[in-house]
């Protein structure tokens, strides 16, 4: 049962320290998806990839925050230095291979932040 | 700025009654709509996907339609259960040219008491 996997699932860690988040996207999909989930906010696109490449990354504050795919199989989201506000779900999502806008997206189970 | 908006932010019903969730979108250069439903804790579980040239789709006891008109999208749910209970999100991919992007609203929490 082909799945989106995101590691770790929670992360507690203190003011100042780096948090690396990864996904592994569904063998086959070509793009990929950050999103930060906070009760405020609801969904925010943070970046996306397409064919490992970066498509848009206006939602992410850049001076803190990189996101990477170092190969097809693998994307992470970086934070350093993290913050209390950066506390939140991240989501990772793969989108169906049709390599047309609009493809289907999955969704991993997100990994849960807090920052100390 | 790209929005969709979701309306009611929250709504309860007994079991058994046929319910219906409104989406809105600021931009008609719409590509495709998509609604997705969250459990407490979980990730999002996608439900229906209709595409720009489309007007609706069913999936059991789940319909959604578009209306690239008004900017509107609806989620229909007919004799809901509560397993139904749930965030339900939709996502609009919107943009044009290059820069398309899915944006959320902020979800429908759907509680079915029975």
């Amino acid at each position: 049962d082909a799945r989106v996997t995101q590691t770790p699932r929670h992360k507690v860690t203190e003011m100042g320290q780096e948090v690396t988040m990864r996904c592994q996207p569904i063998l086959g999909h070509n793009t990929v998806f950050w999103y930060r989930q906070t009760m405020m906010q609801g969904l925010e696109l943070l970046a996306y990839f397409r064919n490992r490449a970066p498509l848009d990354d206006s939602g992410m504050p850049k001076d803190r925050f990189s996101a990477e795919m170092p190969d097809a199989t693998l994307a992470t989201l970086k934070i350093q230095p993290s913050e209390p506000r950066d506390s939140a779900v991240y989501f990772c999502a793969s989108g169906s291979p049709s390599g047309h806008r609009g493809e289907k997206l999955f969704f991993g189970s997100g990994t849960q932040l807090s920052v100390l | 700025k790209q929005e969709v908006t979701q309306i009611p932010a929250a709504l309860s019903v007994p079991e058994g009654e046929n319910l219906v969730l409104n989406c809105s979108f600021t931009d008609s250069a719409i590509y495709n709509l998509q609604w997705f439903r969250q459990d407490p804790g979980k990730g999002l579980t996608s439900l229906l996907l209709i595409q720009s040239s489309q007007r609706e789709q069913t999936s059991g006891r789940l319909n959604a339609s578009l209306d690239k008109s008004s900017g509107r999208s609806t989620l229909y749910i007919a004799a809901s259960q509560p397993g139904d209970s749930a965030t339900y999100l939709c996502a609009a991919f919107l943009g044009g040219g290059s820069n398309y992007k899915l944006t959320f609203g902020k979800g429908t929490l759907l509680t079915v008491n029975p």
